[in-house]
């Protein structure tokens, strides 16, 4: 079965520095990869996500990352971080985009902006 | 509506009692899944439903938990003889067909007390 694991349970970035967020995900194929942003009392929202094609995928709010194979992660950036990105981010896995399938999430960073 | 909607958005229950949740997905949206996420993780699989059916209920931790979606739109979650170790914010997500993006609804926190 696959797995996702995110190392860093909590991250604390100053405002305006740079962001990387790192996600490994185990599994025997390369699987359909995304990153997920929870605001307290909000739902999930999807930042980004990759099927196939270029590695480096751009999504919303500034954020990008890097799919590499070699090394079975998919890591989040950003190059300068905003107070009004302090959330918990989550990378997940799907075996396949045809059809539907059920994501495996790991188990969050929880990100911290100091002044 | 705009997004997926969930109700209650708080539920508190006192163990062995029954429990429903309701989630109206994202109109025409006809794939539709339930995660359960305790505190300090990440939302864990329960149930898939395409259409009316469920097509993968593989997630679901035992036959206390069920869940129906009779008409292909909204689904309840019913859980049994809640226990103790229920309590859990429980989401509910919904995509097209085209699409894998699954759209998340803002959960409800189930507490069993």
């Amino acid at each position: 079965a696959q797995s996702v694991t995110q190392p860093d349970i909590h991250i604390t970035v100053s405002e305006g520095a740079s962001l990387e967020l790192r996600c490994n995900y185990s599994y025997g194929a390369t699987p359909y990869l995304f990153w997920y942003v929870q605001s307290p009392g909000q739902g999930l929202q999807l930042l980004l996500k990759y099927f196939s094609g270029d590695t480096l995928v751009q999504g919303i709010k500034g954020f990008e990352a890097e799919f590499k194979r070699s090394q079975s992660s998919f890591n989040l950036r950003k190059p300068s971080v905003h107070w009004s990105d302090a959330a918990e981010y989550f990378c997940a896995v799907a075996l396949s985009n045809f059809g539907n399938e059920k994501l495996t999430f790991g188990t969050g960073t929880r990100l911290t902006i100091i002044p | 509506g705009a997004g997926v909607s969930q109700t209650p958005s708080n539920k508190v229950t006192e163990k062995g009692k029954y429990v429903e949740l309701r989630c109206d997905p994202i109109s025409g949206h006809t794939a539709l899944y339930w995660y359960r996420q305790s505190l300090g993780q990440g939302p864990e699989f329960l149930i898939y439903f395409q259409g009316t059916g469920a097509a993968d209920d593989s997630g679901l931790p035992n036959d206390r938990f069920f869940a129906v979606r009779p008409e292909g739109s909204v689904s309840t979650l019913k859980i049994q003889r809640t226990e103790r170790g229920d309590s859990a914010v429980y989401l509910c997500a919904s995509s097209s067909d085209s699409h894998n993006e699954q759209f998340f609804g803002p959960g409800t926190r189930l507490t069993v007390l």
